[in-house]
C-alpha cells in the first residue's frame, strides 16, 4: 500500500513570493490534515478535511494560508504571501476514519522563506 | 485547551538497555487517546504506540510499553533493548475523543533520542 504522497520535498522561497505545497493520501482514506512544524517544536495543525469539505481549520492564518481538497482526494496548501516565520515543515496526513484515530504522515515539504 | 509537555528535551541510552521517555497532559475531558510518535532524520512521523484513556492496561508493542497513569495525567514510553534504529525524536501526541471539531492532534516538544553502541 502506497503512503502519503507529498511535493516538493524542498522549497527555497524569497519573502512575499507564493508557494503550494501537494499531498496525495493514502486511497481510501476520508480524512486529511495540514501540519505545521517549526524547528524544535511539535507539529501543529492547520486545517483539517473530511472528504472536501473543512472540519477544523480554527489554527490557520487565513489571511495568507488556504488549502483546498478538491473532489476529496488529493489537497493543495498555499501560502500568499509567504513571511520569515512560515519557514518550517508542513506535514500532510490520512486517516481511514472519521476519528482519525491513526493518522499516517507524509515525508513533508521543508520551506525556507529568505 | 488541551497541552501536552515533555520536560526531557534530550535523552541517551546505550545499546540493549531500557529507557523511558515522559510525557505529561493537560486535559479537562474524561476520555480520549494518546500517542507516542517517532521521527526520524527523514522526518516521516511513525506511530509507535496507541492507549485509549478508558482502558486501564497499558500498552505494548514489542519492545515498546506505556506507563499510563490517568489520574496523573502521565503517559511515558519504555523502549527495551533498545536499537541504533530506535534512534529519533519522539512525540507525545492527545486527541479528546469526541469529534464535534475535528480530531487534531497535540503534540509535545519532543525527546531526542540517542542510542550509542
Amino acid at each position: 500500500e502506497a503512503g502519503v504522497a507529498q511535493s516538493p520535498r524542498y522549497k527555497i522561497i524569497e519573502k512575499r513570493q507564493s508557494v503550494a505545497f501537494w499531498c496525495n493520501p493514502i486511497s481510501g482514506h476520508a480524512t486529511l490534515y495540514w501540519y505545521q512544524q517549526i524547528l524544535g517544536q511539535g507539529p501543529k495543525l492547520l486545517i483539517q478535511f473530511q472528504n472536501n469539505g473543512v472540519v477544523d481549520d480554527s489554527q490557520l492564518p487565513k489571511d495568507r494560508f488556504s488549502a483546498e481538497r478538491l473532489k476529496g482526494v488529493d489537497s493543495t496548501l498555499k501560502i500568499q504571501p509567504a513571511k520569515l516565520e512560515d519557514s518550517a515543515v508542513y506535514l500532510c496526513a490520512s486517516s481511514p476514519e472519521w476519528t482519525g484515530q491513526t493518522q499516517y504522515f507524509g515525508p513533508g515539504t521543508r520551506l525556507l522563506v529568505l | 485547551a488541551q497541552t501536552v509537555t515533555q520536560s526531557q528535551p534530550e535523552m541517551s541510552v546505550q545499546e540493549a538497555e531500557t529507557v523511558t521517555l515522559s510525557c505529561t497532559y493537560d486535559t479537562s475531558e474524561s476520555d480520549y487517546y494518546l500517542f507516542w510518535y517517532k521521527q526520524p532524520p527523514s522526518r516521516q512521523m511513525i506511530l509507535v504506540i496507541r492507549q485509549e484513556a478508558y482502558k486501564q492496561q497499558n500498552a505494548t508493542e514489542n519492545r515498546f510499553s506505556v506507563n499510563f497513569q490517568k489520574a496523573a495525567k502521565s503517559f511515558s514510553l519504555k523502549i527495551s533493548d533498545s536499537q541504533l534504529g530506535d534512534a529519533a525524536m519522539y512525540f507525545c501526541a492527545y486527541r479528546r475523543s469526541k469529534e464535534t471539531s475535528g480530531s487534531r492532534l497535540t503534540f509535545g516538544e519532543g525527546t531526542q533520542l540517542t542510542v550509542n553502541p
